[in-house]
C-alpha cells in the first residue's frame, strides 16, 4: 500500500453528521498534514500535526496521530455542504523534510 | 497577498504535442514545488526548486519533461512530446523558511493528452 493511504476511498453523510476519515503510513514522520481539494480548485492546506502530538483541533476539525499504529485521522464535526471535497493526508520526506507524500484521498460528499 | 498561480487552467493538446505549465509561487518564497496527479492515484512529488536551484527532481517521470526557473521567480514545466498517460493535474506549490514543509498550493492545470 502506499505512503499516505486514506480510508475509507469516498464517504457519503447527511449535513450536520459528522465524518471521520483515516491515513495510515509507513515510514517515521516529524509530522503529518491534511489538506482539502474543492472541485476544480487546488489544494487548502487544513491542519498540521507533529509526531509528539497525539491530537490538535482547529475549529471543526479534530486530527489524531498514532504513530505507534502509524495511523491518523481527521473528524469533521457538524458537517456542511461547503465540506464537500476530497481530503488528503501528506507527510513530508525527503531533503530538508520539505517534498510532500500523498495519499490517494477520501472524496466526501455532503448530503443537503 | 496574492497566492500561488498557475496558467493555464485547462490545457486539451494531442498526442506528440508540446505544452508548457506556468507557476507562479508567493512573492518571496524560496521554495517551488510541482506535484501531479493523474486520474484516480495519489498526488505525486516531481520536483523542488530553491530559488532557480532544482534541489530535487527524484519525481520527474522522465525525459520529456523540462523544468525549469529562471531568474529564481516564476516556474515553467514542458511536456514535450505529451503523452496519453501525462493527462491529470499538474499542481504547484510554494513554501519559505522554517516553515518550508508547509507548502502553499495553486489550483492546478488540469492537462487532457488525446
Amino acid at each position: 500500500s502506499q505512503q499516505g493511504e486514506e480510508d475509507p476511498q469516498a464517504l457519503s453523510i447527511q449535513e450536520g453528521e459528522n465524518a471521520t476519515m483515516n491515513c495510515s503510513y509507513k515510514t517515521s514522520i516529524n509530522n503529518l498534514q491534511w489538506y482539502r481539494q474543492n472541485s476544480g480548485r487546488g489544494l487548502v492546506h487544513l491542519i498540521l500535526i507533529r509526531s509528539n502530538e497525539r491530537e490538535k483541533h482547529s475549529g471543526r476539525l479534530r486530527v489524531t496521530l498514532d504513530t505507534s499504529k502509524k495511523s491518523s485521522s481527521l473528524l469533521i464535526t457538524a458537517s456542511r455542504a461547503a465540506d464537500t471535497a476530497s481530503y488528503f493526508c501528506a507527510t513530508p520526506r525527503g531533503f530538508g523534510n520539505e517534498k510532500l507524500t500523498f495519499g490517494t484521498g477520501t472524496r466526501l460528499t455532503i448530503i443537503p | 497577498e496574492a497566492g500561488v498561480t498557475q496558467f493555464p487552467s485547462h490545457s486539451v493538446i494531442e498526442k506528440g504535442q508540446t505544452v508548457t505549465l506556468r507557476c507562479d509561487p508567493i512573492s518571496g518564497h524560496d521554495n517551488l514545488y510541482w506535484y501531479r496527479r493523474v486520474m484516480g492515484k495519489e498526488i505525486k512529488f516531481l520536483l523542488h526548486f530553491v530559488k532557480e536551484s532544482k534541489q530535487d527532481e527524484s519525481g520527474m517521470p522522465n525525459n520529456r519533461f523540462l523544468a525549469e526557473r529562471t531568474g529564481g521567480t516564476y516556474s515553467t514545466l514542458k511536456v514535450q512530446p505529451a503523452e496519453l498517460e501525462d493527462s491529470g493535474v499538474y499542481f504547484c506549490a510554494s513554501s519559505q523558511g522554517l516553515r518550508a514543509y508547509e507548502q502553499y498550493f495553486g489550483p492546478g492545470t488540469r492537462l487532457t493528452v488525446t
